[in-house]
């Protein structure tokens, strides 16, 4: 099996900040890699698709980098509306997900 | 805009079948390059996979729980399930629709239902 591997599993931030989250592959998926973003109560929302491609409405300060096996999900200036939980995940063979990186208010 | 909406049981009793329904609207559950999926979220284990169903019917499950699971599609009623076996209190979790979007060789998953709640427990 794949691994996913996330970091950090937390982070604080401010309004403004930018944001960095990566994502690690135990072995290369190439460009196989989405990003979702879950707030609490809530089912988890498309941002990225293979691993750069910003989903339609979703704003420009998201982006997505990476191939092979490290990836990151970048947020320039955050907003207040992005303060959540943000996963990637696999598709190059049996769909899976990170564990998560929660972004909180600091 | 398509929507998915899970339905079914929020408390199943230990060793029986838990069956949830997904119900589409706003686009056609038989449209090419899209595939069916179940997908579960618990506090220990995070977001897990369960599988999928194309429009053709062909199904694709995940290794751990494939011996326990069916999910299938009714076209007619714009429907797909999700059938899981033998359920424990390791299956407790919020159970999620959503349709895969499949553009060769990568895929992923837009949009999602809201979730259910199930509660394996006697």
């Amino acid at each position: 099996d794949i691994q996913m591997t996330q970091s950090p599993s937390s982070l604080s931030a401010s309004i403004g900040d930018r944001v960095t989250i990566t994502c690690r592959a135990s072995q290369s998926i190439s460009d196989y890699l989405n990003w979702y973003q879950q707030k609490p109560g809530k089912a988890p929302k498309l941002l990225i698709y293979s691993a750069s491609n910003l989903q339609s409405g979703v704003p420009s300060r998201f982006s997505g980098s990476g191939s092979v096996t490290d990836f990151t999900l970048t947020i320039n200036s955050l907003q207040p509306e992005d303060f959540a939980t943000y996963y990637c995940q696999q598709t190059y063979t049996t769909p899976q997900f990170g564990q998560g990186t929660r972004v909180e208010v600091k | 805009q398509l929507q998915l909406q899970e339905s079914g049981p929020g408390l199943v009793k230990p060793s029986q079948t838990l069956s949830l329904t997904c119900t589409v609207s706003g686009g056609s559950i038989n449209s090419g390059g899209y595939y069916w999926s179940w997908i579960r979220q618990t506090a220990g284990k995070g977001l897990e996979w369960i599988g999928h169903v194309y429009s053709r019917g062909n199904n694709k499950y995940n290794p751990s729980l494939k011996s326990r699971v069916t999910i299938s599609l009714d076209t007619s009623k714009s429907q797909f399930s999700l059938k899981l076996s033998s359920m424990t209190a390791a299956d407790t979790a919020v159970y999620y629709c959503a349709r895969g979007i499949e553009v060769l060789p990568v895929n992923w998953f837009d949009p999602w239902g809201q979730g259910i709640l199930v509660t394996v427990s006697s």
